[in-house]
């Protein structure tokens, strides 16, 4: 594809049930990145892949949360036990090495009731 | 520890007038230093970026910046402004180590007023 796919676009769920947010980088791109946007706290980031290996974890805010990659492709970011303070957008970004121009994908919307 | 500030968190400007949003940052070394833009329910566009070179940078939408290390500073200018540049603009710093991820600001919104 042209760019970077996020799906599902929006997601509602129920406080403590598990949900799993997709991200297709571009193809290619062999650094793939999780970000949170939420009110109150604005853009943060959570974890980033070299290909399918995760070298820095510390950027998870629990341990409810947990992402994968393979193929070096795919990536899946999944949050068990989810919390109202979940409650935000979740993007994706990749870019064709690291320390190169990330560009992102258009979010997952999750609200957790 | 690498921050980014941006002063205004809303700036509202009438078409056709100049704009100049303010990014100030805070990082050990040379930075690399990027503007997004996000529309309402969109994710981030890059305008520009600055890698190294010329400290003045152009962009896409008629866009520039300008890198000036002495006042940590990376401000985004454009000389006209149009009615569909109202959005949410971003000013981030790349981290050249580790993860190289992206400390952002907390955003400026623009509303352009006709």
């Amino acid at each position: 594809g042209a760019g970077v796919s996020q799906s599902p676009s929006n997601k509602v769920t129920e406080k403590g049930k598990d949900v799993e947010l997709r991200c297709d980088p571009i193809s290619g791109h062999t650094a793939l990145y999780w970000y949170r946007q939420s009110l109150g706290q604005g853009l943060e980031f959570l974890i980033y892949f070299q290909g399918n290996s995760a070298p820095d974890k510390s950027g998870l805010p629990s341990d409810r949360f947990s992402a994968e990659r393979t193929g070096g492709s795919v990536s899946t970011l999944t949050i068990q036990r989810t919390q109202q303070e979940d409650s935000a957008v979740y993007l994706c970004a990749s870019s064709l090495v690291q320390a190169e121009t990330q560009y992102f994908g258009p979010g997952t919307r999750l609200l957790v009731l | 520890a690498q921050s980014v500030t941006q002063p205004d968190i809303h700036i509202t400007v009438s078409e056709g007038a100049s704009l100049e949003l303010r990014c100030n940052y805070s990082y050990g070394a040379t930075p690399y230093l990027f503007w997004y833009v996000q529309s309402p329910g969109q994710g981030l566009q890059l305008l520009l970026k600055y890698f190294s070179g010329d400290t003045l940078v152009q962009g896409i939408k008629g866009f520039e910046a300008e890198f000036k290390r002495s006042q940590s500073s990376f401000n985004l200018r454009k000389p006209s402004v149009h009615w569909s540049d109202a959005a949410e603009y971003f000013c981030a710093v790349g981290v050249q180590t580790g993860a190289n991820n992206l400390f952002f600001g907390t955003g400026t919104r623009l509303t352009v007023i006709p």
